[in-house]
């Protein structure tokens, strides 16, 4: 069973516009963390922000924020004021306990000028 | 701002070679990870290391995958004898701690091709 998923496969989103990129998981665990990546065409992976399965607050960094859910057991990301060097492939990531991190499928994010 | 290396960049090799893809993770971190990426899929978890040996590997880290800390700063995984379906992009990870919690910060990756 999925983990991880990532519904959208691909996402278009005007420059300076607010972005939701959805991630939804799956866990019997009462302790994990919630992670998102971001993946230029270049290749490497840049952790963007985490949350926690006990943090009661948003998580926010920047312009990202994570918009979670636990009863939904969603953690979808939400990027602000998207600029053209946010184009990039993002992937949702969770770690149970002290198990391997599962990544979702990911989303590529364009954004339009 | 200390971050996770590796070398090389890409690497081509013949099919039924040794690969050595090396890392260098942070310098504080004490928890190592290996990820590969084929080309157009997830990132699929591969091994994770901590105070010189294995503490989770996945279905994938078969008898053909190893890894070792040979010093202070190296992180390596060797591929004994590569197949075609080994090509993919391979990352190294690092984190300070092994709990949920734990950030674990990428290197930029090995692109490997097998001919």
């Amino acid at each position: 069973a999925q983990k991880i998923t990532q519904t959208q496969p691909g996402m278009f989103v005007q420059e300076k516009e607010a972005v939701t990129l959805d991630c939804t998981y799956d866990t019997s665990d009462q302790s994990y963390g919630l992670f998102w990546y971001k993946q230029p065409s270049s290749g490497e992976m840049i952790f963007l922000i985490y949350q926690g399965s006990y943090d009661e607050q948003n998580a926010t960094e920047g312009r990202y924020s994570l918009n979670f859910q636990k009863a939904r057991k969603s953690a979808n990301l939400v990027i602000s004021a998207s600029q053209l060097g946010d184009s990039a492939m993002y992937f949702c990531a969770m770690r149970e306990g002290d198990n391997d991190m599962r990544f979702g499928a990911g989303t590529r994010l364009t954004v339009k000028p | 701002e200390p971050e996770v290396t590796q070398t090389p960049s890409h690497q081509v090799t013949q099919m039924g070679q040794e690969v050595i893809l090396r890392c260098v993770p942070i310098s504080n971190h004490l928890y190592f990870y290996w990820y590969r990426q084929i080309l157009g899929q997830k990132v699929e978890f591969l091994v994770s290391f901590y105070n010189n040996e294995i503490s989770e590997k996945s279905e994938i880290f078969d008898d053909q995958f190893s890894v070792e800390r040979p010093d202070g700063s190296n992180f390596t995984l060797k591929i004994r004898s590569t197949k075609l379906e080994d090509s993919a992009m391979y990352f190294c990870a690092s984190s300070e701690g092994g709990g949920a919690g734990e950030t674990q910060y990428f290197g930029p990756g090995t692109r490997l091709l097998v001919l």
